[in-house]
């Protein structure tokens, strides 16, 4: 079984500050692990990706990810917040080997002030 | 390269009418994914596809909803009789190959209205 949390529903930063948006993932073996962006009334769109390797992955619109397998979490992070960064965030888990169906978090909204 | 189509962006049913909606995946891709996604929930998959073959349709209900990929031609995802339950945005997503680690490209989305 895989399984994907992000106990934040939502995260509130100022613009110019770093942001972190949390999952955490639940699998018996290696993950694979996707962030998702989705604008209003849009589609997702991808961000970035964990297969293997480096454990920083970088990705787009300047924001990377960490995956640490100790604490099985791959938070999202940017070093500076812009307002247009507003949006809700999907954090998603395959299992290598397991269901080609990957599981998605309930979403995270984050709301960046000016 | 266009992306993923869907059409129509938005469609408004009465109860009891059936609905088709239809998704385009991106040129070279062969794996079409549905998901349903409610207010204030996360997504949730319905139907994996790949062209002429239903893969997976663990996440979508017995009645009523049926998915084809035929050789030709776009995915459909059929809900007949809809119900005012049924009000969701419904997503594609293509991927070229099966491979666990390819990355799934979404659509725009298509929003059903139930009256």
């Amino acid at each position: 079984a895989q399984s994907v949390a992000q106990p934040e529903d939502q995260v509130n930063v100022a613009e110019g500050n770093p942001l972190t948006v949390k999952c955490t993932y639940s699998v018996s073996g290696n993950p694979y692990l996707f962030w998702y962006v989705q604008y209003p009334n849009r589609g997702l769109q991808f961000l970035l990706k964990y297969i293997t390797g480096d454990n920083l992955v970088k990705g787009s619109y300047g924001f990377e990810a960490e995956f640490n397998k100790s604490q099985t979490s791959f938070h999202l992070k940017k070093p500076s917040a812009l307002v247009s960064d507003s949006a809700l965030y999907f954090c998603a888990v395959r299992l290598s080997g397991g269901s080609y169906i990957p599981t998605f978090g309930r979403g995270t909204s984050l709301i960046v002030h000016p | 390269n266009a992306g993923v189509m869907q059409n129509p962006r938005h469609l408004v049913r009465r109860r009891g009418q059936e609905a088709r909606l239809r998704c385009s995946p991106m040129k070279g891709h062969s794996h079409v994914y549905w998901y349903r996604q409610l207010p204030e929930e996360g997504l949730k998959f319905m139907v994996y596809l790949q062209k002429e073959n239903i893969i997976d349709e663990s996440g979508m209900p017995k009645e009523r909803f049926s998915a084809e990929f035929p050789k030709e031609g776009p995915s459909i995802l059929r809900i007949q009789q809809v119900v005012r339950g049924d009000s969701a945005a419904y997503f594609c997503a293509s991927s070229p190959i099966t491979d666990r680690a390819d990355t799934q490209y979404f659509g725009p989305g298509t929003r059903l209205t139930v009256l």
